[in-house]
């Protein structure tokens, strides 16, 4: 079962603009992770954020979490034609950290 | 970058072959695991080990087999291969319980 939900599925935007991503997820969690995967590579951890924690901040990189609602948001600023990449949500939700991942949402970054 | 890699990096094999794909950490990190990932479905969990010897199933482990004899070495075998395995296979390791995950670059095997 899919416990993160990314949205949208795809995003087409500029350089310099800011960009979005959405997950969801259905059950109480450990901390949540974000994940970029460049074409045909290897995943890429970006940042987690804890359950107790609200938002964090990394870089370029903005990641809130409202457990409430069981949802993140990963914002990233003032993009690059290099941020082109799927970037996904994972949930760690047992004690060996093993994560659920969302399908991802594929961003583009036109020059 | 992590010290972790994969082989083969691709394998074209046919249906009922067994088949072994290899993660090699240089990290002694203690968690491992493997991701299969499938357009559609993002990465799933087939197995993860939390020390040597010790391993349980994940969300897809019908089909798959796994072992670890010493800390470095996580073996995924897949005893008679299917047309449903072809996929790209992830193996990650972790250091900690909570945190960050580090990937392989993946291995591409087609079953057919």
């Amino acid at each position: 079962s899919q416990q993160g939900e990314e949205d949208p599925q795809a995003l087409s935007i500029q350089e310099g603009e800011n960009a979005t991503m959405n997950c969801s997820y259905k059950t109480s969690i450990n901390n949540l992770q974000w994940y970029r995967q460049n074409s045909g590579r290897g995943l890429v951890h970006l940042i987690l954020i804890r359950s107790n924690e609200r938002e964090k901040h990394s870089g370029r990189l903005r990641v809130t979490l409202d457990t409430s609602k069981k949802s993140s948001s990963l914002l990233i600023t003032a993009s690059r034609a290099a941020d082109t990449a799927s970037y996904f949500c994972a949930t760690d939700t047992s004690g060996y950290s093993t994560l659920t991942f969302g399908k991802g949402t594929m961003l583009l970054v036109s020059p | 970058d992590a010290g972790i890699t994969q082989s083969p990096r691709h394998k074209v094999t046919e249906t009922g072959t067994p088949v072994t794909l290899r993660c090699h950490q240089t990290e002694n990190h203690r968690y491992m695991y493997w991701y299969r990932q499938d357009p559609g479905h993002g990465l799933r969990l087939i197995h993860y080990s939390y020390g040597v010897k010790d391993t349980d199933k994940g969300e897809v482990s019908d089909g798959y087999s796994v072992s670890r004899s010493k800390t470095e070495d996580f073996l995924l075998t897949l005893e008679s291969a299917t047309s449903s395995q072809t996929s790209v296979y992830f193996c990650a390791i972790s250091g900690q319980s909570g945190n960050e995950q580090f990937f392989g670059p993946g291995t591409r095997l087609t079953v057919l």
